[in-house]
């Protein structure tokens, strides 16, 4: 079955801890994503990956590290430097159109 | 990166009524993007649309893509409670595939 997958789904992390979201595709894309999305509004692009061992940072970079040492995963850290990190994160893949993962809701108190 | 912007960010429809939204920006876009997220879910790829005045349709979906490449449109024809979600479209950004999405428009369908 190909697909994306995140895990876990929820999350729930005291402030000033680190938390890396987990992203993982079969689909042999080469790049993949990872976009912010805050109740009621649109995708945010966090950090993008057109290959591996390489990655970019996108529109809203600051507070938020990523790896990309193999090509089916591209996981994503929270730092405590991250003034706002409640959110639902999603990451894609995808050369043309992107394919989702289900998300993981992160909640930081 | 500059969001595109969409309108309206809402619309209550009774089932059976149509519905549009409509994306614009101010820079010609190379190519525009939809895509659907259900309530809870997470985006899903509609389609792309690629030449100036192009037009596709999807069953009681139809995409629009304007003649200057500056705009595009969603439309369906008589509402299904399955339409619910927030629709976004995005556009092409800087160089590869990177996209920048819209802000949505978020549709309710009422019995």
């Amino acid at each position: 079955d190909g697909g994306i997958t995140q895990s876990p789904k929820y999350l729930f992390r005291k402030e000033g801890q680190n938390v890396t979201l987990s992203c993982e595709q079969n689909l042999n894309h080469d790049a993949m994503y990872w976009y912010r999305q805050d109740p009621g509004q649109g995708l945010r692009l966090i950090y993008y990956s057109q290959i591996v061992n390489d990655f970019q940072k996108g529109d809203i970079a600051e507070g938020y590290s990523v790896s990309r040492e193999k090509k089916e995963s591209f996981p994503l850290t929270v730092t405590s430097a991250q003034k706002n990190p409640t959110a639902f994160y999603l990451c894609a893949s995808g050369q043309y159109e992107q394919y989702f993962g289900p998300g993981t809701r992160l909640t930081v108190t | 990166g500059q969001q595109v912007m969409q309108i309206p960010q809402y619309q209550h429809v009774q089932e059976g009524e149509d519905f549009t939204t409509y994306c614009n920006s101010s820079t010609t876009l190379s190519n525009i993007q939809w895509y659907k997220q259900r309530p809870g879910g997470h985006p899903v790829f509609l389609i792309q649309l690629v030449k100036s005045g192009e037009v596709k349709k999807q069953k009681r979906l139809t995409f629009q893509f304007g003649e200057a490449k500056k705009n595009s449109s969603l439309h369906i024809t008589a509402t299904q409670t399955t339409d619910v979600g927030t629709y976004f479209c995005a556009k092409v950004t800087g160089g590869g595939n990177k996209l920048t999405f819209g802000t949505g428009t978020q549709l309710k369908v009422e019995l």
